[in-house]
């Protein structure tokens, strides 16, 4: 069995200040995880993935994200927020276990204050 | 290289009655997935098509079931429509297991039951 914790479903930051969405992940077998984001009216894009190889991963429009497996934990950070990061944030857990079924979060729903 | 294109892009039905969504793969996708993101549930997984065969199937009733079609696009049908339907309907699609292979998502079909 797999699942993931969002653990805030807003967080609110000023542009220019840091991002921290933190996500909690469980699973039986090795995870693949991965952050998508949606902004408003629009369909679901790939922000980045772990796979099994370097555990902080880069992504796209300056976001990375550490897989801690200690922890369970693979939560999203960019160091300086722009207006254009407001969309709502999913993180997603998939391993052999379920038959590479992808299982979301419930979402983070990210706020830029001007 | 076209993404994966869904269509109606908006439907509105009354309960009781029949809908199907259609969804064409990126080329060269074989996998499928649909999922429902409803009001507050978040991203719910539906169902998981490959090489034409259902693969894994979520939480849902039987009134949800689809195929996949020997191009590779896909048709998800809802039967005896209930208000809950009501969702955005996103359909990703992928080289094959999603744990090797990123599943790239379409727009999505807004479904409104009244």
């Amino acid at each position: 069995a797999q699942s993931v914790t969002q653990l805030d479903s807003h967080v609110s930051v000023s542009e220019g200040t840091p991002v921290l969405l933190r996500c909690n992940y469980s699973s039986s077998y090795s995870p693949s995880l991965f952050w998508y984001v949606q902004h408003p009216n629009k369909g679901l894009q790939l922000l980045l993935k772990y796979t099994s190889a370097a555990t902080l991963v880069k992504g796209i429009n300056g976001f990375e994200a550490e897989f801690k497996k200690s922890e369970t934990s693979f939560h999203l950070t960019k160091p300086s927020a722009h207006m254009s990061d407001a969309a709502e944030y999913f993180c997603v857990v998939s391993s052999r276990g379920s038959n590479y079924k992808l299982t979301f979060g419930k979402g983070t729903l990210l706020t830029v204050n001007p | 290289e076209a993404g994966v294109t869904q269509s109606p892009t908006h439907l509105i039905k009354t309960r009781g009655q029949q809908v199907t969504l259609r969804c064409s793969p990126i080329s060269g996708h074989t996998s499928v997935y649909w999922y429902q993101q409803a009001l507050g549930l978040g991203l719910q997984f539906l169902l998981w098509y490959d090489e034409g065969e259902e693969r894994n199937r979520g939480n849902f009733p039987p009134r949800f079931s689809g195929r996949q079609f020997p191009n590779y696009s896909s048709e998800l049908n809802v039967n005896a429509l209930e208000l809950e339907d009501s969702a955005l309907y996103l359909c990703a699609s992928s080289l094959g297991l999603a744990g090797d292979t990123l599943p790239v998502f379409g727009p999505g079909t807004r479904l409104t039951v009244l």
